[in-house]
């Protein structure tokens, strides 16, 4: 059985740094056609893209968020890492990540979701 | 910041066809597949279609997927009221330095 679960800080100051965990298991970070996403859902909003890496350690980032995200992987311990550095009330969501799976680069899918963790960003 | 526009909301009886359309533009939908999630209350979206029509293994076959030109959209056969959900579109967008865009979302209700 696949599944990820994302971990890290409930609440985290304007202008701080975000670090997300999603530890992953039923599959390996270096199996070939797949790879992690972040997504964020503020409350009440549509869902946004944040940032890929795949097997190979490709990336990809929003664009919009491109200057404040980096994203890396463990594969011996099965995690990815998300940082979103100056984080700002705006900010706040629930961040979900995701494994791809993947016929392209650019023709792939989000399946399954891990369950989210909502960061507030408040002083 | 969504790029593929969906109707706010969509709704029907149980038992009705209910069809969700995702408009986008010749950099996403023209170009790429895309993909439909659907997210229940309180929980994380799940997939539902892939590839344009694909269902995942478990997904029921009263929800189907279509695309022509650059818009797509999900079809709901004999709704059902556990089918009461938000739905999204997605595809990759090769605009700039390419980014996956998520739909504005649909609420479905059943009435």
């Amino acid at each position: 059985q696949v599944t990820l679960k994302e971990s890290g800080p409930v609440l985290v100051k304007p202008t701080e740094t975000l670090t997300l965990t999603c530890t992953v298991s039923g599959f390996s970070l270096s199996n070939a056609r797949m790879g992690v996403s972040w997504i964020r859902q503020p409350p009440g909003k549509a869902l946004e893209w944040l940032a890929h890496i795949f097997s190979n350690d490709e990336k990809s980032y929003s664009t919009s968020l491109k200057s404040r995200l980096t994203i890396s992987k463990d594969t011996s311990k099965s995690q990815v890492v998300l940082t979103m550095t100056n984080m700002d009330p705006v900010d706040t969501a629930t961040y979900y990540c995701a494994r791809i799976r993947m016929t392209t680069v650019t023709t792939y899918w989000f399946d399954p979701w891990g369950q989210g963790t909502l960061v507030t960003v408040s002083s | 910041q969504s790029v593929l526009t969906q109707p706010p909301s969509a709704s029907g009886t149980p038992g009705q066809r209910v069809t969700i359309s995702c408009s986008g533009s010749s950099s996403n939908i023209g170009s790429n597949t895309v993909n439909w999630y659907q997210q229940l209350p309180g929980t994380a979206p799940k997939l539902l279609i892939y590839s344009n029509n694909q269902r995942p293994s478990g997904v029921p076959d009263r929800f189907s997927g279509s695309k022509s030109g650059t818009s797509a959209s999900l079809a709901i056969s004999g709704l059902q009221s556990e089918d009461e959900a938000d739905y999204y579109c997605a595809a990759w967008d090769d605009s700039l330095n390419g980014d996956y865009v998520f739909g504005t979302g649909t609420k479905v209700t059943v009435l």
